[in-house]
């Protein structure tokens, strides 16, 4: 089963507005990261956070990281008809030898 | 560098038929991973290498799929026989290292092939 799972699932918002998405996962990391995916496309990296940060900066991105609640948030501000994609979540859950990925969630940016 | 390259984008072929993927990694990368991703089951981890070695192979759905890394710069995805349900999209990916021994473990992923079984 995927480690992780995002909420929402889909999100629809205004060109401007913030965006934020929340990522739970069950057991203990080493960091988190977040990916995004354009239609058709692979998936591209966007930010990682570690297991001993709590806060990370990177542009119009922020990522925040509770460990105490397997949680996980990424904030996209001043958002742009070009941030519409989906959004995943990727833990190395156990500290394992693989990254697991949550389902996603689908962002719509509406110019 | 030209990113992981993965061929074909596009296949179509008919129930029965073999099918193999092909991936190479970027250079100097030692872990690659196959995914497979449709809108069923998201994005689920089929096989990963490290060192050209197999690590995990217990994504892999049945006997029907196989992979091979016969070198660091080259690895492919075989269906044999193909079946409809195999359709979906197919990612290759690679990363430096693995998750858990280091924190360079962010992975990059090749465009995907669309596989269509008919």
């Amino acid at each position: 089963s995927q480690q992780g799972e995002e909420d929402p699932q889909a999100l629809s918002i205004q060109e401007g507005e913030n965006a934020t998405m929340n990522c739970s996962y069950k057991t203990s990391i080493n960091n988190l990261q977040w990916y995004r995916q354009n239609s058709g496309r692979g998936l591209v990296h966007l930010i990682l956070i570690r297991s001993n940060e709590r806060e990370k900066h990177s542009g119009r991105l922020r990522v925040t990281l509770d460990t105490s609640k397997k949680s996980s948030s990424l904030l996209i501000t001043a958002s742009r008809a070009a941030d519409t994609a989906s959004y995943f979540c990727a833990t190395d859950a156990n500290r394992a030898n693989n990254l697991f990925f949550g389902t996603g969630t689908r962002l719509t940016v509406i110019p | 560098d030209a990113g992981v390259i993965q061929s074909p984008r596009h296949e179509v072929t008919e129930m029965g038929q073999e099918v193999t993927l092909r991936c190479k990694p970027i250079s100097g990368h030692n872990s690659l991973f196959w995914y497979r991703q449709t809108m069923m089951r998201g994005l689920e981890l089929l096989i990963y290498f490290n060192n050209n070695v197999p690590i995990d192979d217990s994504g892999m759905p049945e006997d029907r799929f196989s992979a091979k890394m016969p070198n660091a710069s080259f690895s492919t995805l075989k269906i044999q026989p193909s079946e409809p349900r195999d359709s979906a999209v197919y990612f290759c990916a690679s990363s430096l290292g693995l998750a858990g021994r280091s924190s360079y473990n962010e992975q990059f992923f090749g465009p995907g092939t669309r596989l269509t079984v008919l």
